[in-house]
């Protein structure tokens, strides 16, 4: 089944305390994105990556890492959390340009 | 900076009454748009997307969307609603290169009462 996969679902951490989510896709994508949905600012994106070893800030990468050194993987980093980045996020992927956007099914994260 | 605006941040409506979300964009120059659905606890899908050609776009489920480049707008329109129309609304705007970030407005929240 063509799926887009994120792991944890539910993250509760404390400030500081680096996490990693992973995204995995299984359709051969090129593009792949990073997005955080907060209530009353949609979604809002962090990271993209157009193919292996090429990424690019979003609209709000400060606090956030990532990197595509496979074509299926795309992990946000947060190396100190903080509370500002208790969010739903969501990693998708494209199989070209933004033509359309398979989403995962979102990781609550909340850091205290 | 390029930005997408729904002014409707919630929308209550009966059902078979007709639809219409607003969306608004900045940017001057040539651009692709698209509409996502969030139906409760489900992932985001496209509804439908614009990229060049006739601005009367059709997507599933019965929406469509017309692209008014004067206006800056990509309006979502429905003729009936359903109950099971009940979803969160994006729409989305990226500069005609494959290159170049995507923009998401902040979501509509459609209520449908039976």
């Amino acid at each position: 089944e063509a799926q887009v996969t994120q792991n944890p679902r539910y993250l509760i951490t404390v400030t500081g305390k680096k996490l990693t989510v992973t995204c995995s896709q299984n359709m051969n994508h090129e593009y792949m994105s990073w997005y955080r949905q907060d209530p009353g600012l949609g979604l809002r994106q962090i990271y993209y990556s157009m193919n292996v070893e090429v990424t690019d800030k979003g609209d709000v990468p400060e606090g956030y890492k990532v990197s595509r050194k496979e074509k299926r993987n795309f992990p946000l980093i947060l190396e100190s959390p903080s509370p500002n980045q208790t969010s739903l996020y969501f990693c998708a992927s494209s199989p070209m340009g933004w033509n359309e956007q398979y989403f995962g099914p979102g990781t609550r994260l909340t850091v205290t | 900076a390029q930005s997408v605006s729904q002014h409707n941040h919630h929308v209550i409506l009966s059902e078979a009454a007709s639809l219409e979300l607003g969306c608004n964009y900045s940017y001057g120059g040539t651009v692709n748009l698209f509409w996502y659905v969030q139906y409760p606890g489900q992932h985001l899908q496209l509804l439908l997307k614009y990229f060049s050609g006739d601005p009367l776009v059709k997507g599933i489920k019965g929406f469509e969307a017309e692209f008014i480049k004067s206006k800056f707008s990509f309006n979502l329109r429905k003729p009936s609603v359903q109950w099971s129309d009940t979803a969160e609304y994006f729409c989305a705007v990226n500069r005609d290169s494959s290159a170049s970030k995507i923009i998401f407005g902040s979501g509509t929240r459609l209520s449908i009462r039976p």
